[in-house]
């Protein structure tokens, strides 16, 4: 079956400080990749999505930045934190359906 | 473009009393349309989806929607509602404009409610 796996749950940075989450996925190959973030009291928006190795687009300028160096894993990163950077963070994958992983909940301080 | 639109960022119900929660979308097609569930601190889950096939569409925990082309509509209800369905709710649009990217368009959210 697949599944997804997403770390850390929690994370809490300092202002300035680099950023590095993670996200795999099992069982399945070429998956599509997403990375979302929830800001508070926001709906979820699309920062990156990847359709293969090395693929990524952006979907909105910012501080952050979205690595996909095999099949299936997608690492989203930071030189250097901001404070609006916090919020909570989701990969997902796209094959039938979508499957969200677990989050990471991103406190810059 | 499309978009969605969730006309309620807060419902509030007592326990045992229907649920509705609207959402309107904006789409050139037919789109694919989901509602999923966050519950604090966890990740998404689907609870239903609408994919060209019937426009009354069940979903997980009682839940249902109904696809309504005429008016745009994808409301989530459900006729009795449990302390456990307490959470945040999303209405999401899947954009056909992108090939094969599948990027999902999110609407703001509504926080649900129940009071014992």
């Amino acid at each position: 079956s697949q599944t997804i796996h997403q770390w850390p749950a929690t994370l809490v940075q300092p202002v300035g400080s680099p950023l590095s989450l993670e996200c795999t996925v099992e069982g399945t190959s070429n998956p599509n990749l997403y990375w979302y973030r929830q800001a508070a009291g926001r709906g979820l928006q699309l920062l990156f999505y990847s359709v293969g190795i090395g693929q990524i687009s952006s979907e909105v300028p910012q501080n952050l930045s979205a690595s996909r160096p095999q099949d299936r894993q997608f690492i989203l990163s930071s030189k250097k934190l901001l404070l609006s950077d916090s919020g909570f963070y989701l990969c997902a994958w796209k094959g039938n359906g979508y499957t969200f992983g677990s989050g990471t909940r991103l406190t810059v301080v | 473009a499309q978009s969605v639109t969730q006309l309620d960022s807060h419902v509030s119900v007592s326990e045992g009393t229907p649920v509705l929660l609207r959402c309107n979308y904006s789409s050139s097609y037919s789109p694919s349309l989901f509602w999923y569930v966050q519950h604090p601190n966890k990740g998404l889950q689907l609870l239903l989806k609408y994919t060209s096939a019937a426009t009354l569409v069940k979903g997980i925990n009682g839940f249902e929607a109904e696809f309504k082309k005429s008016e745009t509509s994808f409301h989530l209800t459900k006729p009795s509602a449990h302390m456990s369905d307490a959470a945040e709710y999303f209405c999401v649009v899947s954009d056909f404009y992108s090939g094969n990217t599948g990027k999902l368009i999110f609407g703001q959210g509504t926080t649900l409610q129940v009071k014992p």
